[in-house]
C-alpha cells in the first residue's frame, strides 16, 4: 500500500528556509495532489498547501509568501520550503495523500518535528 | 475562507457510552466534511469523509451525518482504543481548514 515519508532537517535557523521532502512508496504519484500540513505542539492542524503532480499548486494564504512547493515525478517525491522561518513555525509537518473523491487527506506521512532556533 | 468549529472542545465519557462531537462551518459547505482521529505522537487518521462516509478499515461504530453548515460524528459504542482527539476538516474550498479538536478523555 502507498505510504509517506518526510525527511528534512529537524533544527533550522531563525530566518533561514526549512526544507522537506515527501517520499511516497508502494505507488505512483501520479494523478493525485498532495498537501503539506504542520501542527504546533498541542495545538491543531494547520493546511499549508497542497501540489498536483502537474506542478499546480495552492497554498495558505496566511504562508503564500514564504510557502514553494515543487514535485518530482521521477523520484516519487514532492518537497517544501518556507522561507524566513521564525520559532513560530516550530511544529510537527506532515504530508499527505488527498483523495480522489472529495478531496480528503487518506494517506498521511508520520510526521517530522522542526524546531526553529538559533 | 471558512472557519470550522468543534464542540466540545473536550468530553469525558465511559467505554460502551454514545458519544457525539458537532462541527459547524461558518458557510455551507455541502456534504464536503471530513473527520480525523488523532492519538498522541501519531499522524492523523481518515475516519469518515463526504460528511457520511466511512473510509475503509474503520468499524462501523463511526458514524457521520449532517450538510451545508452543522455535521455530526457518532461513536455508538466507545471502545478504549477510541480515546483520542478528534478534527473535522472542509474540503469544499481553498484554503482547506480543520477544527479545534475535540479531546475525547476516559471518564
Amino acid at each position: 500500500q502507498v505510504q509517506l515519508q518526510e525527511s528534512g532537517p529537524g533544527l533550522v535557523k531563525p530566518s533561514e528556509t526549512l526544507s522537506l521532502t515527501c517520499t511516497v512508496s508502494g505507488g505512483s504519484i501520479s494523478s493525485y495532489y498532495w498537501s503539506w500540513i504542520r501542527q504546533p505542539a498541542g495545538k491543531g492542524l494547520e493546511w499549508i498547501g497542497r501540489i498536483y503532480t502537474s506542478g499546480s499548486t495552492n497554498y495558505n494564504p496566511s504562508l503564500k509568501s514564504r510557502v514553494t512547493m515543487s514535485v518530482d515525478t521521477s523520484k516519487n517525491q514532492f518537497s517544501l520550503k518556507l522561507s524566513s522561518v521564525t520559532a513560530a513555525d516550530t511544529a510537527v509537518y506532515y504530508c499527505a495523500r488527498l483523495s480522489l473523491v472529495f478531496g480528503a487527506f487518506d494517506i498521511w506521512g508520520q510526521g517530522t518535528m522542526v524546531t526553529v532556533s538559533s | 475562507d471558512i472557519q470550522m468549529t468543534q464542540s466540545p472542545s473536550s468530553l469525558s465519557a465511559s467505554v460502551g457510552d454514545r458519544v457525539t462531537i458537532t462541527c459547524r462551518a461558518s458557510q455551507s459547505i455541502s456534504s464536503y466534511l471530513n473527520w480525523y482521529q488523532q492519538k498522541p505522537g501519531k499522524a492523523p487518521k481518515l475516519l469518515i469523509y463526504a460528511a457520511s462516509s466511512l473510509q475503509s478499515g474503520v468499524p462501523s461504530r463511526f458514524s457521520g451525518s449532517g450538510s451545508g453548515t452543522d455535521f455530526t460524528l457518532t461513536i455508538s459504542s466507545l471502545q478504549p482504543e477510541d480515546f483520542a482527539t478528534y478534527y473535522c476538516q472542509q474540503s469544499y474550498s481553498i484554503p482547506r481548514s480543520f477544527g479545534q479538536g475535540t479531546k475525547l478523555e476516559l471518564k
